[in-house]
Parts: C-alpha cells; sequence; structure tokens
C-alpha cells in the first residue's frame, strides 16, 4: 500500500525567507501523481502544485516549486520570499496514475507553516 | 478552474436529528466524487468514494447506514448524517475529480448538539 509522511508536524518562517517542506512516499508503482495542498484557515483546500511521476522536470507555480526525486521517493516543497498569506497548513499527496476518477488520494498528515512579520 | 460549491458551510443540530450535506459540482460533470472527514488540526479522513448513479463504497470503520451518500446525478452528491449524535460533530470536506485532479467544496462544519 502507498504511504506518505510529512515529518515536519509544524514550520516556521520569517516573511519574504524561503522554507522548505519535506514529504516522502512509499510506492511500488511507476506511474503517479504527487500533490501539494494548502487548507488555510478559512478550511479551503487549495491545489499549490502537481508533479506527474514521468516528468522529470520540477514543477514550479510561481512562488512554489518542488524538489522531486523519484529515486529517493521524495517530494519537497519550496516557497520562495514567503508572505503572510501563506501561512496554513500543507498536505502532501499521492495518487496513482491507473483506474482513472476512482483512485483516491493517499494523504500525508501535513505541515502547519508559521510566517512571522 | 473548476468549482466545487458545498452547502451549508455550517450547520448546528439537536442529537438524534438528520442532516443533509450538499457537494455539487458548479461547471463540470463529476461522475466521482470523495467525501472526507477532518478532525481540528489532523489530515483528511476519506469516508468514501460516491459514484454517480451507483451504490457508494465506503472506507472501512465508516458506517454506510449512519453517513447515507447519494449521488445522484453528474453534478450532485449528498452526505446525509443520520442519527446525528455529538460524537459526529466535525469538518466534512466534499470534492470532485475532473482529470485525475481533485477540487474540492468549501466544507461544512457540523455541530451535534
Amino acid at each position: 500500500a502507498q504511504t506518505v509522511t510529512q515529518s515536519q508536524p509544524e514550520m516556521s518562517v520569517q516573511e519574504a525567507e524561503t522554507v522548505t517542506l519535506s514529504c516522502t512516499y512509499d510506492t511500488s508503482e511507476s506511474d503517479y501523481y504527487l500533490f501539494w495542498y494548502k487548507q488555510p484557515p478559512s478550511r479551503q483546500m487549495i491545489l499549490v502544485i502537481r508533479q506527474e511521476a514521468y516528468k522529470q522536470q520540477n514543477a514550479t507555480e510561481n512562488r512554489f516549486s518542488v524538489n522531486f526525486q523519484k529515486a529517493a521517493k521524495s517530494f519537497s516543497l519550496k516557497i520562495s520570499d514567503s508572505q503572510l498569506g501563506d501561512a496554513a497548513m500543507y498536505f502532501c499527496a499521492y495518487r496513482g496514475h491507473h483506474a482513472g476518477n476512482n483512485r483516491k488520494l493517499i494523504w500525508g498528515l501535513g505541515t502547519s507553516l508559521a510566517v512571522n512579520p | 478552474g473548476a468549482v466545487v460549491s458545498q452547502h451549508p458551510s455550517r450547520v448546528i443540530c439537536k442529537s438524534g436529528t438528520s442532516v443533509k450535506i450538499e457537494c455539487r459540482s458548479l461547471d463540470f460533470q463529476a461522475t466521482t466524487m470523495f467525501w472526507y472527514r477532518q478532525f481540528p488540526k489532523k489530515s483528511l479522513m476519506l469516508m468514501a468514494t460516491s459514484n454517480e448513479g451507483s451504490k457508494a463504497t465506503y472506507e472501512q470503520g465508516v458506517e454506510k447506514d449512519k453517513f447515507l451518500i447519494n449521488h445522484a446525478s453528474l453534478t450532485l452528491s449528498t452526505l446525509t448524517v443520520t442519527s446525528a449524535h455529538p460524537e459526529d460533530s466535525s469538518f466534512y470536506i466534499c470534492s470532485a475529480s475532473l482529470v485525475g485532479e481533485l477540487f474540492f467544496g468549501e466544507g461544512s462544519r457540523l455541530t451535534v448538539l
């Protein structure tokens, strides 16, 4: 069975600084997707970034980028130029590629990120 | 992007009553929707997978008679908490799948008195 591990329950960063959230996963599949979701105090889950396993290039979305190491099964999220609005819970998630829409997400336990002014 | 709307956002009910939560995909058809429960400062716990026109698939440990899920159309899935008890108080989130990506509703805070 697939698992997702986020080893940092809480992190903090100074405004305008850079922070990296770690995520490791375990799977025997070769084709899958990895996601980072943000859940602010409003509780609305927001997709931050998505990575297809077959793509070697790390996904980037403005100030958010990932370091995807497939062999090491590592998928860390880097937030550059941190802003107060980045304060939230961040969840790493895995989804297998096959079986279409029925494949459920496997979630990490989350990392609570505080941004200090 | 795809929008999923969940209603109500907050509901308070008395113990023993039933509560229905709706999840709608506003601008796309969702053959599959997922229902999650989230405890404070915890991760999402998948309760069930809802497929349009068929019975929901419940995760182990989730009481199907207590948490009734209906997915009668391609844009609407409902979760009914039957005979609610205080321990059912929680945050419930739905999501809809589109091309392998999940889009989430705003969540519903249920408080059972």
